[in-house]
Parts: structure tokens; C-alpha cells; sequence
């Protein structure tokens, strides 16, 4: 089956730097995403990773390492408004790529 | 255009009634997923639905869930006999399919079960 795991919870600082971490076991692997998710809200598409390496989009990066089922977001400049809950997830072989399977959120606080 | 949209927002029931959630997805959408989200925690896959193919249900819980699709557009997920256990917010999301990456969410609906 599939696997997720990423920490439960990280707290920062505003205007600082903050990673987080998601390692996955999963068959047949396509790529990673991440979501964003504010507390009472909808998940919000952050980023997809097929390959290897860094993708950056403003002050959000993120990175994956295919040989080693790792990847991470990358939070730079934090903002208040950067506190909610970031998922990873990974895309699969079930159903023709279709599918995501979620970890199960890193819930991030951000302190002035 | 507009997004994933779901109704009800909220919806409190009594233990044992049927409740019907409904989710109208992003136009030309042809893929659908339902999850279930319980405070604090990860989305649980409920079911996913791919054009005319066959659904995938293999993240139902018990044979109390089920979902429909009507013209490939709106679905509804029905809860029978609703348990305590049922209460989370159910979210529904669609994407771009076949492949398609980015899956868009609505709002979710929070149910209660009392």
C-alpha cells in the first residue's frame, strides 16, 4: 500500500525560513504534490514534482529525491498569513495516475 | 468560472437517518473524488469517478457510503443509517482527467452526527 509521513507540526517565526519534510513508500510512484489547506477551508494546490530536484514558485520551493521516496516544502519570507496545514501527496499507478494519497498534514504556525 | 461547489455547508442529523451530500465539479471536469476529513487529521479517498468508467469505491468505508454521478457532471454521496463515527467534513474535489494532477476542492460539508 501507500505511505506517508511528515511531521504533525512546525512552528516559526515571521520573515524566517522553515522546511517541511514528507518521506513516502508507495508502488509505482508519478510524483508528489503539496497542498495548502487554512483552517476551515479547501485544499489548495502548491506544487507538483515528477523529477528530481528543486522547483521554485515565488517564495515556495519544492524538492524531491526519487531514489530516496523524500521531499520537501520549502516556506521562505514567512508570512502570518502562511499558518494553515501543508499536505503531500503522491500520485500513483492506481487508476492510471489518477490517484493521490494524502500524508497526514504538517500544521504550521507562524509567530511574529 | 466557478469552482467546485457543495451543499449542504453544514448538516446536522440524528444517528440512523440517510443523509445525501451534493458536489457540483469544475465544468469539463471529468474526473470527481470524494474524501473524508475528520479535525485535525489527513483526507481519507472515499471513491473517484473517471467520464463513463466504472467508479472506483475502494476507499468506502462500509456498504452505508455511496455515490453516484449523473451525465458525468454532479455527484452525490449518500450515508445510510449515519453513525456517530460519520461526523468529519467531506470534501469533494475534480481535476483536468484523464491525469490530471491538480484536483480542485470545494468547500467541503461538515456533517454531525448527534
Amino acid at each position: 500500500g501507500q505511505s506517508l509521513e511528515q511531521p504533525s507540526e512546525v512552528t516559526a517565526v515571521e520573515g524566517a525560513i522553515v522546511q517541511i519534510n514528507c518521506t513516502y513508500q508507495t508502488s509505482g510512484f508519478y510524483g508528489l504534490s503539496w497542498y495548502q489547506q487554512h483552517d476551515g477551508g479547501a485544499p489548495t494546490f502548491l506544487s507538483y514534482n515528477a523529477l528530481d530536484g528543486l522547483e521554485e514558485t515565488g517564495r515556495f520551493s519544492s524538492f524531491l529525491s526519487r531514489s530516496d521516496s523524500y521531499g520537501y516544502l520549502l516556506l521562505q519570507e514567512l508570512q502570518m498569513k502562511d499558518s494553515a496545514s501543508y499536505f503531500c501527496a503522491v500520485r500513483d499507478r492506481r487508476n492510471a495516475g489518477n490517484m493521490l494519497t494524502f500524508g497526514g498534514g504538517t500544521r504550521l504556525m507562524v509567530k511574529p | 468560472g466557478a469552482g467546485v461547489s457543495q451543499s449542504p455547508s453544514n448538516k446536522v442529523t440524528e444517528k440512523g437517518k440517510d443523509v445525501e451530500l451534493r458536489c457540483d465539479p469544475i465544468s469539463g471536469h471529468t474526473a470527481l473524488y470524494w474524501y473524508r476529513q475528520s479535525l485535525g487529521q489527513g483526507l481519507e479517498f472515499l471513491i473517484y469517478f473517471q467520464g463513463n468508467s466504472a467508479p472506483d469505491k475502494s476507499g468506502l468505508p462500509s456498504d452505508r457510503f455511496s455515490a453516484e454521478r449523473t451525465g458525468g457532471s454532479v455527484s452525490t454521496l449518500t450515508i445510510q443509517r449515519t453513525q456517530q463515527e460519520d461526523s468529519a467534513v467531506y470534501l469533494c474535489a475534480s481535476s483536468l482527467g484523464p491525469s490530471g494532477n491538480e484536483q480542485f476542492f470545494g468547500p467541503g460539508t461538515r456533517l454531525t452526527v448527534l
